[in-house]
């Protein structure tokens, strides 16, 4: 399953399937993004993070892809299971400076 | 493995009163921040703090809000006269270096009645 971000901010997958978010950001000063999962009432945990001078980077069972040409991220989930359930959301952060800038989330639901 | 602590989990208060977030940032790290999330929407930079001092603030982070670092552990956010607004989960972190391993407390669940 895949996500188009702002616009369709639910996703739902089967268990087993791999799931793909998409975040657009709009800051080509970014140089630094993270992706966060966040369970409910809880604080969002970190994922997996990549740097503006590489295009991928694998972790276990995820997948950060960065196209910078058209300011586009993108998290994979291989093998989703039912602890994935989740809301997900991409953060930038501009080369000068330590905050992250969120993006609007979106909501993973994975049906057993 | 290392976290962030953050008390209370969730403080009621009443509208006009002073409240005093705490956290206890991870123990190596040396930046500090303070993050909103207003219910069902995205989190929200308020302020970072290194070496002592505001390093940056957004636009929310207006006289009303206040951190301080009291001694070697606890890092603090104070809102002086709380504003219905100002109702949301309220989440602490700390980096090691400027974007390098920022780790997120659980939050505090803000609300103003």
């Amino acid at each position: 399953g895949e996500s188009v971000g702002l616009h369709l901010p639910t996703l739902s997958v089967q268990e087993g399937d791999n799931s793909i978010i998409n975040c657009a950001y709009s800051n080509s000063a970014s140089d630094y993004f993270i992706w966060y999962k966040q369970e409910s009432g809880k604080g969002p945990q970190f994922i997996i993070d990549i740097r503006s001078n590489m295009d991928k980077r694998q972790g276990q069972r995820v997948t950060v892809l960065l196209n910078k040409t058209v300011k586009h991220l993108s998290l994979q989930i291989a093998a989703t299971q039912p602890g994935d359930s989740a809301v997900y959301f991409c953060a930038e952060k501009e080369t000068s400076g330590s905050r992250l800038t969120f993006g609007e989330g979106t909501q993973l639901t994975v049906n057993p | 493995e290392p976290e962030v602590t953050q008390t209370p989990s969730h403080q009621v208060t009443q509208m006009g009163q002073e409240v005093i977030l705490r956290c206890v940032p991870i123990s190596n790290h040396l930046y500090f921040y303070w993050y909103r999330q207003i219910l069902g929407q995205k989190v929200e930079f308020l302020v970072s703090f290194y070496n002592n001092e505001i390093s940056e603030k957004s636009e929310i982070f207006d006289d009303q809000f206040s951190v301080e670092r009291p001694d070697g552990s606890n890092f603090t956010l104070k809102i002086r006269s709380t504003k219905l607004e100002d109702s949301a989960m309220y989440f602490c972190a700390s980096s090691r270096q400027g974007y390098y391993g920022y780790t997120f407390g659980s939050g505090t669940r803000l609300t103003v009645v």
